[in-house]
């Protein structure tokens, strides 16, 4: 497709209950990116595939965090156990290339909210 | 460890007025990203540079790398500018993750 599709743009899930998120990519593009924004304004980075595989998971947390990206499907975030914390705008970004070509395209983002 | 600095927090102008949001960062890197977020929370790119300066309509935006700095300037500013602009960078030799300065809220009066 033409543009990043994030789907659900809305998740609400009670403390515990899973979390699933979903990217689809620009066509063509080989890297995604996950990242968290919580309090407005402040991003994190949690992890990055060039296509299937990940290119970079040091901002995933160890525990209840998970994400793929095969081949023909979406890429996936999962949040297993949810906690209050992990209320946050889940966005997703694909690019084309690495280095000095890398313009990121984002998605519209996934608000997680955990009551 | 790259850090984003990104000033002033809040900016409030008239319409009409030019407006100027600065970013620092603290290591070498491979591309400097202006993003825009409207209230609604999507983020659209604005500009990605890595040296000099780009310029897309009303908008400018200028890095020098020696003083790892970079402007984002709006000309003749209107009411649908206003939005958190966000200025981030990538690592040089790094995993091209973007690392995010915490924006600057910009309100542009009528």
């Amino acid at each position: 497709g033409e543009e990043v599709a994030q789907t659900p743009k809305h998740l609400v899930r009670g403390e515990g209950q899973k979390a699933k998120l979903y990217c689809a990519p620009i066509k063509g593009h080989s890297y995604v990116f996950w990242y968290q924004q919580v309090l407005k304004n402040e991003f994190k980075f949690l992890i990055s595939f060039q296509n299937e595989n990940v290119f970079d998971e040091t901002g995933m947390p160890k525990e209840r965090f998970s994400a793929k990206c095969l081949p023909n499907s979406p890429c996936s975030l999962e949040i297993q156990a949810t906690k209050l914390e992990d209320s946050a705008v889940y966005f997703c970004a694909s690019s084309q290339f690495r280095g000095r070509n890398t313009e990121a395209f984002f998605g519209q983002g996934t608000r997680l909210t955990v009551v | 460890k790259n850090e984003v600095e990104q000033s002033p927090q809040n900016l409030t102008a008239q319409e009409g007025e030019f407006i100027t949001i600065n970013c620092s960062y603290s290591v070498g890197i491979s591309a400097l990203h202006w993003l825009q977020q409207h209230p609604g929370g999507g983020i659209v790119s604005l500009f990605m540079l890595s040296s000099g300066k780009k310029k897309h309509g009303r908008l400018i935006a200028t890095i020098n790398i020696q003083e790892k700095h970079s402007s984002l300037h709006i000309t003749a500013s209107h009411p649908r500018d206003s939005a958190v602009y966000i200025c981030a960078s990538s690592t040089q030799g790094g995993s091209e993750k973007l690392v995010f300065g915490k924006g600057t809220k910009l309100t542009v009066n009528p």
